[in-house]
């Protein structure tokens, strides 16, 4: 088996500030994904790789930008924090990038900026 | 586009209860399906899946079955119990989106002793 750690789980930010979010895999998998999960709302997909260097932009990707700089590892940025935002940010990942893949989730981010 | 819609935000039922919940999909492709649960204070996790080769998936006591007529994938199972409450995602895959997967909105299910 393998596991998904996601740092930090608690996101406290300002409004206007850039904030990183971090996703470590361990499963060895090429496809990485990034989404966001707001109450009521399902999941979004914010960005996906599907290899290192690789970034493709999902649904809800204005506002963040991604890097996969490493097999293992994925981060998001939120390039200026809006003032009230709160939502939880999810890593995944996937063996390969076809729709097929069972996709493996971390804990996720709690993002509340203040 | 590719959609899933599921109607019923939270079901709450006693244990021993009958699960049912419902969730339809729309998609011009031929989809592999999904339901995935949270737990809280986790991630979503697979709970079983379907493609076009086979109709039924059945894990841990709930089943799904793909209906191609009624483009429904209903969730059920014969009696829950508490360790059952979380949310429930019904996901539509492999369309022709490709690589992303279509979340419907969840629902949440509350189990009671």
């Amino acid at each position: 088996g393998g596991i998904i750690t996601q740092t930090p789980k608690f996101l406290i930010g300002q409004e206007g500030q850039k904030l990183t979010l971090k996703c470590q895999q361990n499963f060895n998998h090429d496809t990485m994904y990034w989404y966001r999960q707001d109450s009521g709302k399902g999941l979004r997909l914010i960005y996906y790789s599907i290899t290192e260097n690789d970034l493709q932009k999902g649904d809800l990707s204005e506002g963040y930008d991604a890097s996969r700089e490493k097999k293992s590892s994925f981060s998001l940025t939120v390039t200026s924090a809006q003032k009230n935002e709160m939502a939880v940010f999810l890593c995944a990942s996937s063996l390969r990038d076809w729709g097929q893949d069972t996709q493996y989730f971390g804990p996720g981010t709690r993002l509340l900026v203040l | 586009g590719d959609s899933v819609t599921q109607m019923q935000g939270q079901v709450t039922l006693s244990e021993d209860d009958f699960l049912f919940i419902n969730c339809t999909y729309s998609t011009t492709w031929y989809p592999t399906l999904f339901w995935y649960v949270q737990y809280p204070g986790e991630g979503p996790q697979l709970l079983l899946k379907v493609t076009t080769a086979n109709n039924k998936g059945i894990s841990r006591g709930f089943e799904a079955t793909y209906d191609k007529r009624t483009t429904s994938f209903h969730l059920q199972k014969a009696s829950v119990q508490e360790s059952d409450s979380a949310v429930y995602y019904c996901v539509l895959g492999a369309t022709s989106s490709g690589q992303k997967l279509v979340f419907g909105q969840g629902t949440i299910l509350k189990v009671y002793l």
